[in-house]
């Protein structure tokens, strides 16, 4: 399997303008999270979905930011407007059954954003 | 969520054992013991998970403390590409998100 896939791998922003990052889980897995990591707060868990219904998005940190899963094999995070604060590494990451009972998530490779 | 607890940093040499140590001691019967690794520049991947047993995988053993309130990650023969920060995770049975990461403890390995 190709594992998660991200895009774009890097991107570089003004603030203000809109930013879209994209996640392709691996095929099957029906849990899909979205993390932020940056040298401040560490790795933080911002939305999970399972079954493409959005269910804890307690971690999004304002409502600029948003994320959908229209089909099971997509999902997108946006932020809009971006902020300076906002540049970090975006994680998405996909689970056959969740974290509980042992259950394994695998991460994709990143979206590193900087928003100047 | 129980927590856990991880030295910030160790350093090893070159293919000599590695033990990393985590203290969990608020840690629930249904909780399992994840091991995580995020090597430089890369997404976390995952190492090693237990429930109540010691566990073995081509890549680490996990050692369990019998109160559980501890455990151990054991790289038998540390490389170079070892060198990441590894972090160890509850995790509730019953729950489906909530794979909370702390801050880690960072391996170097020296040649």
């Amino acid at each position: 399997d190709a594992g998660v896939i991200q895009s774009p791998r890097h991107e570089v922003t003004e603030m203000g303008q809109e930013v879209t990052l994209r996640c392709k889980p691996i095929s099957g897995h029906d849990y899909l999270f979205w993390y932020r990591q940056t040298m401040m707060r560490g790795l933080e868990l911002l939305i999970y979905f399972n079954n493409n219904v959005p269910i804890d998005d307690s971690g999004m940190p304002e409502d600029r930011f948003s994320a959908k899963m229209p089909n099971a094999s997509f999902s997108t995070l946006k932020i809009q407007p971006s902020e300076p604060r906002d540049s970090a590494v975006y994680f998405c990451a996909s689970s056959l059954r969740g974290t509980g009972f042992g259950n394994t998530i695998y991460f994709g490779e990143g979206s590193w954003l900087t928003v100047v | 969520d129980a927590k856990t607890t991880q030295p910030n940093s160790m350093e090893s040499n070159e293919e000599e054992p590695v033990h990393l140590p985590c203290n969990h001691s608020t840690i629930s019967g249904t909780d399992y013991i994840h091991w995580y690794r995020q090597l430089p520049s890369q997404g976390p991947e995952y190492v090693i998970h237990g429930l109540t047993s010691n566990v073995n995988n081509r890549m680490a053993s996990l050692a369990i403390a019998e109160d559980r309130k501890s455990s151990t990650l054991i790289l038998h023969r540390a490389t170079l590409r070892d060198a990441a920060v590894y972090y160890c995770i509850l995790t509730y049975g019953g729950s489906q998100g909530n794979l909370i990461f702390g801050k880690g403890t960072k391996l170097s390995v020296k040649p």
